[in-house]
């Protein structure tokens, strides 16, 4: 079946403007993740949501980053008047629950630049 | 909190060399561990997976880990690599259950 999908590949935008990135996880996959790859770093956890529990936002570096979920598929994480620090590549993955044993899937990213 | 540590930033072996990939982690129960590799462009692929039982796990593409305890690492080995092994390496832990908690990752280069 189709893997973890996110929209668009690359975004260029200007400092100050708002960016949208949308992530379709695997379908029948409760668990959905977003993920910040900075240049020559690791990845920093953002946010995730499970099912219809309030989603665990302790990841999100400030109030301009905000992300929904509809039910159990796509996601959106929006970034408001960015900034160049957040030039980075957005991962999303998502996993049939929570849970430690269950393997996240990655979606090939969005890669931001912001001017 | 707990953290995972890849000491080498970069690495280059010859093609048909063995290959040894080192993450610690620091959390001090079991933990659940995990190494991801990222080729150009492409998103995170799942090599292996460690939570309990026989502390050698065999993955995909001919990669093995070994957990040991003692010395809290979880690392990363593959006895010939091929010049398609070239990419960017991740060891991660998923002890809290939810979120991984990435290392800074290893480039790995393969020289023909």
């Amino acid at each position: 079946g189709a893997g973890v999908s996110q929209s668009p590949s690359n975004k260029v935008t200007e400092k100050g403007k708002d960016v949208e990135l949308r992530c379709d996880p695997i379908s029948g996959h409760t668990a959905l993740y977003w993920y910040r790859q900075r240049l020559g770093q690791g990845l920093e956890f953002l946010i995730y949501f499970q099912g219809n529990s309030a989603p665990d936002k302790s990841g999100l570096p400030s109030d301009r980053f905000s992300a929904e979920r509809t039910g159990e598929s796509v996601s959106t994480l929006t970034i408001q008047r960015t900034q160049q620090e957040d030039s980075a590549v957005y991962l999303c993955a998502s996993s049939a629950s929570l849970g430690s044993y269950n393997e996240q899937f990655f979606g090939p990213g969005t890669r931001l630049t912001v001017l | 909190a707990q953290s995972v540590t890849q000491p080498d930033i970069h690495i280059t072996v010859s093609e048909g060399a063995s290959l040894e990939l080192r993450c610690n982690y620091s959390y001090g129960a079991t933990p659940y561990l995990f190494w991801y590799v990222q080729s150009p462009g492409q998103g995170l692929q799942l090599l292996l997976k460690y939570f309990s039982g026989d502390t050698l796990v065999q993955g995909i593409k001919g990669f093995e880990a070994e957990f040991k305890r003692s010395q809290s690492s979880f690392n990363l080995r593959k006895p010939s690599v091929h010049w398609s092994d070239a990419a960017e390496y991740f060891c991660a832990d998923n002890n809290a259950g939810n979120m991984l908690t990435f290392g800074g990752g290893t480039r790995l280069m393969v020289k023909p």
